[in-house]
């Protein structure tokens, strides 16, 4: 099956500790990318690398530090979680780098800070 | 910054009515942008329903239907006869081409088609 696969889908912890979330892509695509769903549901981007080379860095807390091992992998680290990080985060990937490229999504990490 | 506003919050229909949910953007990018309508059906992943890269054309997909208009800066997506299965949340995303991707998104519309 080729998609994009999200690993944990739910976590739960506490203020202060650090968390790390796997994405991997089967698709044979080049770029892959980090959003962030608030409470309110709204998608930000987060995070975008090309080929393990990051192209894309949006103005996001330094605590949040993504890894990028090879093209079809895009970890996400968070260091010290805050209350405010509390959110869904997904992960994508796509073909190329352009405005025009369609985007491949998983199902989402979903992380409770207490 | 570029910029995305959708119809908010929630959507009720009545099964087999006509639906319409707006999308307007704002960029200020040179190229005109690429837009993109994608939903999350219950249980499952984001996905794209449609896009249209070219002001002026029309997307198509799943009896859903969305116009490119540059002069009004629209998408709204609309559908003549919903179903419950099109129970869904919807979101409209602009995309630059001249940049690298990063999609912005809408605040998303959650549609409740009831029997």
């Amino acid at each position: 099956e080729t998609a994009v696969f999200q690993t944990p889908n739910y976590h739960v912890t506490q203020v202060g500790n650090e968390v790390s979330f796997n994405c991997k892509q089967t698709l044979g695509h080049d770029t892959m990318y980090w959003y962030k769903q608030d409470s309110k549901k709204l998608l930000k981007i987060m995070f975008s690398y090309n080929n393990k080379q990051l192209i894309v860095n949006e103005t996001v807390p330094r605590r949040f530090s993504p890894q990028s091992s090879d093209k079809a992998h895009l970890n996400l680290r968070i260091k010290s979680v805050e209350p405010e990080d509390s959110a869904v985060y997904l992960c994508a990937s796509s073909i190329g780098t352009g405005g025009q490229n369609t985007l491949y999504f998983g199902a989402g990490t979903r992380l409770s800070v207490l | 910054g570029d910029s995305v506003t959708q119809t908010e919050g929630q959507v009720t229909v009545s099964e087999s009515k006509s639906l319409i949910i707006n999308c307007t953007y704002s960029t200020t990018s040179i190229a005109y942008p690429n837009l993109f309508w994608y939903v999350r059906y219950p249980g499952e992943g984001l996905q794209l329903l449609l896009k249209v890269i070219t002001a002026g054309q029309k997307g198509s997909s799943r009896g859903f239907e969305a116009t490119y208009n540059k002069e009004t800066t629209s998408f709204h997506l609309q559908k003549a006869s919903v179903q419950e299965s099109d129970s869904a949340v919807y979101y409209c995303a602009l995309g630059d081409p001249s940049s690298f991707s990063k999609l912005v998104f809408g605040q998303g519309t959650s549609l409740s088609v009831v029997p």
